[in-house]
């Protein structure tokens, strides 16, 4: 089964500390692995995705094809990095059909 | 560009009734997906539509229906409304053969079923 596994809920971090989202998928073939993040009050949008190989706002995320994971850091979290995140997969070229994980809120104290 | 733009921004509804959602996509873009995303959960893919024709579909009933007008708009009908129905509907556009096909996303509309 296709699926996307965010484990953490809520995740909170003193600001200037290091932050890691995790996500795990299942997948038969190959995946093209997204993470999207939904600030408060605003539209759900693309932060990155593994094969445009970006930093986005200090963010990275490696594709672990053996570990079936995608897992989001950033070195020195900042309080405006605090929302929500989506980890999400699609069939590579389908242009389409996302499958999103739960989330993980994100919550950066001063 | 205003972007994704979605109506109505909430809705209330009654079990058995029907309800139709709208969606204008980004200027530019021809490809219009629908999702749903109940309280707590991430959004779960409906269906997508491209060039007036359903694409892709997810795992939902038939009650759930849409279409694609020539001007790429797109709308979402549910018949025979039921309570777990109720979620925020989430509109996202893409272009087809572009050289992204990243979507963007609207605010989504907020559906109560009572």
């Amino acid at each position: 089964a296709q699926r996307v596994t965010q484990p953490e809920k809520l995740l909170s971090v003193f600001k200037g500390a290091p932050v890691e989202l995790k996500c795990n998928y299942s997948y038969s073939g190959s995946p093209e692995l997204f993470w999207y993040v939904q600030y408060s009050r605003q539209r759900l949008q693309l932060l990155l995705r593994h094969i445009s190989r970006e930093s986005i706002k200090g963010f990275t995320a490696d594709l672990n094809k053996g570990e079936t994971s995608f897992h989001l850091k950033k070195p020195f979290a900042q309080e405006e990095d605090s929302a929500m995140y989506y980890c999400a997969l699609s069939s590579r070229g389908s242009q389409g059909n996302l499958i999103f994980g739960k989330g993980t809120k994100l919550s950066v104290k001063p | 560009d205003a972007g994704v733009t979605q109506s109505p921004t909430h809705l209330i509804k009654t079990r058995g009734q029907q309800v139709t959602l709208r969606c204008s996509p980004k200027s530019g873009h021809d490809t219009v997906s629908w999702y749903q995303q109940a309280l707590g959960q991430g959004p779960q893919f409906i269906f997508q539509y491209y060039e007036e024709e359903e694409r892709q579909r997810g795992n939902f009933p038939d009650r759930f229906s849409g279409h694609q007008f020539p001007n790429y708009s797109s709308e979402l009908n549910v018949n025979a409304l039921l309570l777990g129905d109720s979620a925020l509907y989430l509109c996202a556009s893409s272009l087809v053969g572009g050289l992204s096909d990243t979507q963007y996303f609207g605010p989504g509309t907020r559906l109560t079923v009572l």
